[in-house]
Parts: C-alpha cells; structure tokens; sequence
C-alpha cells in the first residue's frame, strides 16, 4: 500500500520570497510517479511537476522545483519568487503499482501574501 | 484540446435518493479516474476505468457504481445517498502514452449535498 504524509497543514509567504513544502511517501514498488498537485480556491486541480522515481534528477518546472530524496523518501516542493497565484491547496501523491491509482497526501495550504 | 468536463456543477439530493454523474474525458485519453474530496477524508481514489473496464477501485461500498463508454466518457452512480456522500467528486483523465501517460488531469468537480 501506498501512503503519502504532508505534515504542514498550513504555510505563509512573502510575495518574491521562496518557500518549500514538505512530503514524505512510502511504498514497496521499485517503480514509481510523483506529482504536485495545485487546487486554487474554487478551481480546479491541476499539476504542478512530476517526477519519475528511476531518474536521479530533480525535476523543474519554471519557478517550480522538488528535492527528491529518494533513500528517506522525500519529496519536496519549493517555490521560488512567490506570486499571488500561487496561492492554493497543494498535494502531494504518488502513484505506483501500475494503472492510475493515485495516492494523494492531505495537503498544504499556502497563503502568498502581498 | 478541451480539457475534461464534469456535469452537473452542483447537485442537491436527498437521503435514499441515487445520482448519476458524468465526466468527459480530454478527447483521447482512454482512462478516467474518479475521486471522492472531503475536508475530513482528503482525496480519497474510488475507481478507474480503462477503454471500458474497471482495472482499479478504492475501499468504498457497493452503492459506489461507475461505467465507462466505448467513446471513454464516464459515468458514476450513487445509490442509497447517506448524509456522508457530502463531497466533491473529481473526474481525472490520462493519456496513457508517451511521456505523460502517468499525468492526470481533472476537471472542475461535481459538488454534491445530500440533505
């Protein structure tokens, strides 16, 4: 079985500032996804990068970047130069064992202020 | 590409009633996951369909249903409705090939209230 833990319910930052969320997973499958997953306020879910778990390189996407540890199995999220857009629900989830039966952590709020 | 639809928005129903819900895919993904969202459970996966089989559920009851249609839109149905069933229900399609098959992407969810 999978399990995803977020242990920060809630999270501030500055506008322009950097921040870093925080995920831990588990899994007994050699072979795995995981994603960050965006839910601004009354819209819809969508995906904020990915990682594969065979790839040693930590993934990018524009402001976007994760730390993937994957000995401890961590999973972090930072963002960088914090936009008012970026206030959401993050989550964080991770799919293994083949199909599309994803796992998703309890999310992190994160509040950007101006 | 439109991305994936939910309808109804919003629905109200009332206990012991059933509802029917309805996700359309981005035009050629073949698999639709469905997902249950609530403030105490989280996201929690209730099933996945894949060119019209069910090829995963999650741990929910029977009066949990869904079907998948040969041009991969998908249904879900919920009988007997209790005071719980209270929740937003998230489509989620996939590609399946190539470098995003893993990546799913929702549509803007059902929210349902069982009074």
């Amino acid at each position: 079985a999978q399990t995803v833990t977020q242990s920060q319910p809630e999270m501030s930052v500055q506008e322009a500032e950097t921040v870093t969320l925080s995920c831990t997973y588990d899994t007994s499958e050699s072979n795995y996804y995981l994603f960050w997953y965006k839910q601004p306020p009354s819209r819809q879910m969508i995906l904020v990068i990915r990682q594969e778990a065979y790839k040693q390189q930590n993934a990018t996407e524009n402001r976007f970047s994760v730390n993937f540890q994957k000995a401890a199995k961590s999973f972090s999220l930072k963002i960088s130069d914090s936009q008012l857009g970026d206030t959401a629900m993050y989550f964080c989830a991770s799919l293994s064992g083949g199909y599309q039966k994803v796992t998703f952590g309890t999310g992190t709020k994160l509040q950007v202020i101006p | 590409k439109a991305g994936v639809t939910q309808t109804p928005r919003y629905l109200i129903k009332t206990r012991g009633q059933q509802v029917t819900l309805s996700c359309s895919p981005i035009s050629g993904h073949r698999s639709v996951s469905w997902y249950q969202q609530t403030p105490g459970q989280g996201l929690q996966f209730l099933f996945e369909y894949f060119s019209e089989t069910q090829r995963n559920k999650g741990n929910f009851p029977g009066r949990f249903s869904g079907r998948q249609f040969s041009n991969s839109r998908s249904e879900m149905n919920v009988s007997t409705l209790e005071l719980g069933d209270s929740a937003l229900y998230l489509c989620a399609s996939s590609p399946e090939l190539g470098e995003s098959s893993y990546e799913q992407y929702f549509g803007p969810g059902t929210r349902l209230t069982v009074t």
